[in-house]
């Protein structure tokens, strides 16, 4: 069964730009997490779904980052607009019944220049 | 809060030694506990977990004991590969109440195992 798909596995962009990443759950997962990875601040949680409805965006840094998930099988976390701060890996993580079993993607690899 | 201490690395072995990696936690209530691993290049897995006090998790030759009385989650393994090289984060799981539930991750220990 395939994992937790992720595109693009790298983004480059200017600032200013909007920055799409999006995020394919593992079929029948009801979890789905968003993460940022960087040196500087380690892995942050920034938002999760259950059932397709938010339930914890405290880690969300900003009005700039926006999260959707319109299905069961895909989501999308939007930066907009896009500052070189920015820069990090971001995962997106599924799980079933629980939070405690989650299964990252590959991540997504964003530099805001 | 809930929090998550781990040592901080770099842990640099050599093959065949013996690994620790230390894991302290503080919670209210009854946490569940995990190690997850970072290989370079991917996300995180899940390597091992325990759910209750005194309960060992084991998986690929690495053990974790749930210790409450010392609130730790120590990882060991008894004799390192350099396929081993990764980076190791210890996670807890705590309910907060029914309103939100989610895993709470330590900064990471990186690995590096020299042949």
């Amino acid at each position: 069964d395939a994992g937790v798909i992720q595109s693009p596995r790298h983004e480059v962009t200017e600032m200013g730009q909007e920055v799409t990443l999006r995020c394919k759950p593992i079929s029948g997962h009801d979890y789905l997490f968003w993460y940022r990875q960087t040196m500087m601040r380690g892995l942050e949680l920034l938002i999760y779904f259950n059932n397709n409805v938010p339930i914890d965006d405290s880690g969300m840094p900003e009005d700039r980052f926006s999260a959707k998930m319109p299905n069961a099988s895909f989501s999308t976390l939007k930066i907009q607009p896009s500052e070189p701060r920015d820069s990090a890996v971001y995962f997106c993580a599924s799980s079933f019944g629980t939070v405690d079993t989650q299964y990252f993607g590959p991540g997504t690899r964003l530099t805001v220049l | 809060g809930d929090s998550v201490t781990q040592m901080e690395g770099p842990v640099t072995l050599s093959e065949e030694a013996f690994l620790t990696i230390n894991c302290t936690y503080t919670a209210t209530g009854y946490p569940s506990l995990f190690w997850y691993v970072q290989y370079p290049g991917e996300g995180l897995q899940l390597l091992l977990k325990a759910t209750k006090a005194d309960d060992k998790g084991s998986n690929k030759g690495f053990e974790a004991t749930y210790r409450k009385e010392t609130t730790s989650f120590h990882l060991e393994k008894g004799s390192v590969q350099v396929s081993d090289s990764a980076v190791y984060f210890c996670a807890l799981s705590a309910n907060y109440g029914g309103a939100t539930n989610k895993l709470i991750f330590g900064t990471g220990t990186l690995l590096a195992v020299q042949p």
